[in-house]
């Protein structure tokens, strides 16, 4: 769904460093979220937010920030990258909530050497 | 803590047949569980979802069943095609402290239709 773009696609970074990915939604969504997927584990929820100025951990928020100024942005910020968090990054939002359908962006790719 | 299990991790069926999904949820006040589907290399969409309140949907060849009083859920696919060949993620939606709600996923089934 174009609604809802991430940037960028593929990042390659080193440990230590600190990481930006960007999720940009187009439909004024109240509902966003940030999701990593590995192998074994699915899709593991990071942090998610329910308006601007409101966000909330998930299942596995270590070494990972959020913020949501605006309604349409929602970034995650890596503060010092690890191996551990080499995955795959899913944003997604929707309308009213997590009763209601997911839309998701197309996925960053993160490795950190 | 809130989980969600999901399985068989792998299922293989010659196309023609059916393929069943299973997930179980820990908590009880979960009244939301959609099921997503995963092509290889693309993003998650949504195939079909079930509320507390019914037992179950169908759509076409896809139907989910749930019994809330297991705490169970399942995904029958029926009469499979090459296409239906992916990865399939159930989901269970759960209220945090603060009142919003949260979608828990399961590890996820990659399922393989043989020709």
């Amino acid at each position: 769904d174009a609604g809802i773009t991430q940037s960028p696609r593929y990042k390659i970074t080193e440990t230590g460093r600190q990481v930006t990915l960007m999720c940009h939604q187009t439909w004024s969504h109240s509902y966003m979220f940030w999701y990593r997927q590995d192998l074994g584990h699915g899709l593991r929820l990071i942090y998610y937010s329910a308006a601007a100025d409101i966000t909330d951990k998930g299942e596995v928020p270590d070494g990972y920030v959020v913020s949501r100024s605006k309604t349409e942005n929602f970034p995650l910020t890596l503060e010092s990258a690890t191996r551990s968090q080499t995955s795959v990054y899913f944003c997604a939002s929707s309308v009213a909530g997590a009763n209601e359908k997911l839309f998701f962006g197309s996925g960053t790719q993160l490795s950190v050497l | 803590g809130e989980n969600v299990e999901q399985h068989p991790s792998t299922l293989s069926v010659q196309e023609g047949d059916s393929a069943v999904i299973k997930c179980t949820y820990s908590d009880s006040a979960s009244n939301y569980f959609p099921w997503y589907k995963q092509e290889l290399g693309k993003r998650p969409q949504l195939i079909i979802d079930i509320r507390s309140n019914v037992g179950e949907k169908k759509d076409q060849r896809i139907a989910v069943t749930l019994n809330k009083t297991a705490k169970h859920f399942s995904l029958h696919i029926t009469e499979t095609q090459p296409e239906d060949s992916a990865v399939y993620f159930c989901a269970a939606s759960i209220l945090s402290i603060q009142g919003a709600q949260k979608l828990v996923f399961g590890q996820g089934t990659r399922l393989t239709i043989n020709p």
